[in-house]
């Protein structure tokens, strides 16, 4: 079974802070992808990062940057200076090789205030 | 098209009634997917297509939950005997190809069961 922990329900910071929104998964598989998506108010899912799990490299993009260690099972996503256009809701989603489906955390509610 | 079109934006059914939501794939795209997203949640696969073909339909949640995609391109997703439970919003996503996982969301429709 997979599964995915996205503990931080909401997050409020103040702009120019730097915030991590942490994401632990469970899998079986040995071979397995792991997303971050951003949705905004508008409601689409806008993908941000793939991380294949023979690729532990942390990646950085930007303001974005991203720490995968599969010793914790973790794929964790800082924003560093965060800006009010940051505030959505982040997922998380973890895919197996083999299977169809993403399957998502429940999100983490981001706010940047001024 | 440029993006993943769905429609119609917003649904109010009442109990009992059928609905039916069209997604327009970006063109070419070869997989596409139908996602579930309740309230507060992260988003739950319901089905997949590869072309016309219904590769996955594991998770649709009952019989009254119908999917089509008869020429490879649109697809409906369509529901009998609404129920409130069934209040949630509908994504679909595509893809190019069936190992590329750059999905494209679109907007979804919501749906109100009332």
């Amino acid at each position: 079974a997979q599964k995915v922990t996205q503990a931080q329900t909401e997050i409020s910071v103040v702009e120019k802070e730097d915030v991590t929104l942490d994401c632990v998964y469970e899998t079986r598989d040995t071979t397995y992808y792991l997303f971050w998506y951003k949705q905004p108010p508008s409601g689409e899912l806008v993908f941000l990062i793939r991380r294949n799990s023979f690729d532990e490299q942390n990646e950085i993009s930007g303001r974005y940057s991203w720490n995968f260690q599969k010793s914790t099972s973790s794929f964790n996503f800082t924003i560093t200076a965060s800006q009010v256009v940051d505030s959505a809701v982040y997922f998380c989603a973890l895919k197996s090789n083999s299977g169809y489906a993403l399957n998502f955390g429940k999100g983490t509610s981001l706010l940047v205030t001024p | 098209g440029a993006g993943v079109s769905q429609s119609p934006r917003y649904k109010v059914a009442k109990r009992g009634q059928d609905v039916a939501l069209r997604c327009d794939p970006i063109s070419g795209h070869v997989s596409l997917f139908w996602y579930q997203q309740a309230l507060g949640q992260g988003p739950e696969f319901l089905t997949y297509f590869q072309n016309e073909a219904q590769l996955d339909k594991s998770g649709l949640p009952s019989d009254r939950f119908f999917a089509e995609r008869p020429e490879g391109s649109v697809s409906t997703l369509k529901i009998q005997r609404t129920q409130q439970e069934d209040s949630a919003v509908y994504l679909c996503a595509s893809s190019l190809a069936r190992q590329d996982y750059g999905y494209t969301f679109g907007s979804g429709t919501r749906l109100t069961v009332v």
